[in-house]
């Protein structure tokens, strides 16, 4: 079974909405980490939000926040009043292990577009 | 002042040779990691290295060789190169925090091209 699943390929917003990337996590951890990163055409990979699987409060990040359900295992990202400039992939990733013996697991990847 | 690099940007060579890629963190950390991106974007873990040891290594071939001379540098060796092993190459390194956190940080990756 896939680790971290990212259902949606391709995305299409129009500037200033708010998108909802969605990606849902399988583990038998009790401790564990979520991630979101942006890779734009330029290539890098920026860090975007974290959530512990003990945090209670979901965390947000300026215009991106992280809606974790645990029981339903999902970690999705919004970001609020979308911009030209988020345009890129995004790639939800689950840290399992313990200190030092920690390793990400990415998803496939989300496409998103934004149009003007 | 970068805080994770990588040379070369881009490495463009053919079958069979041997090359390197290197990477150097100066954020202090104690776990740095190799991951491979492949043409449809699919990255995954090849390496880590928690100071200077080897903790992970992901059924990776071993012609791949990584080597960590301090914990501030980790650098992959390929031997043999093969026209698969063209993908995108990123280092990243890690640090746990006092809440846990422990995101990782990537350089800028390194396109490997094998003709």
């Amino acid at each position: 079974a896939q680790k971290i699943t990212q259902t949606q390929p391709g995305m299409f917003v129009q500037e200033k909405e708010a998108v909802t990337l969605d990606c849902t996590y399988d583990t038998s951890d009790q401790s564990y980490g979520l991630f979101w990163y942006k890779q734009p055409s330029s290539g890098e990979m920026i860090f975007l939000i974290y959530q512990g699987s003990y945090d209670e409060q979901n965390a947000t990040e300026g215009r991106y926040s992280l809606n974790f359900q645990k029981a339903r295992k999902s970690a999705n990202l919004v970001i609020s009043a979308s911009q030209l400039g988020d345009s890129a992939m995004y790639f939800c990733a689950m840290r399992e292990g313990s200190f030092g013996n920690e390793k990400l697991t990415f998803g496939t990847g989300t496409r998103l577009t934004i149009i003007p | 002042d970068t805080a994770v690099s990588q040379t070369p940007k881009y490495l463009v060579t053919q079958m069979g040779n041997d090359k390197s890629i290197k990477c150097e963190q100066n954020l202090g950390h104690d776990t740095m990691y190799w991951y491979k991106q492949d043409s449809k974007k699919f990255l995954k873990i090849m390496f880590s290295y928690n100071n200077k040891e080897l903790i992970i290594n992901e059924t990776v071939p071993n012609r791949f060789s990584p080597k960590s001379p301090d914990k501030a540098h980790l650098n992959l060796h390929i031997n043999s190169l093969e026209l698969g092993d063209s993908a995108v190459y990123f280092c990243a390194s890690s640090q746990v925090g006092a809440s846990g956190r422990d995101e990782q940080y990537f350089g800028p990756g390194t396109r490997l091209t094998v003709t």
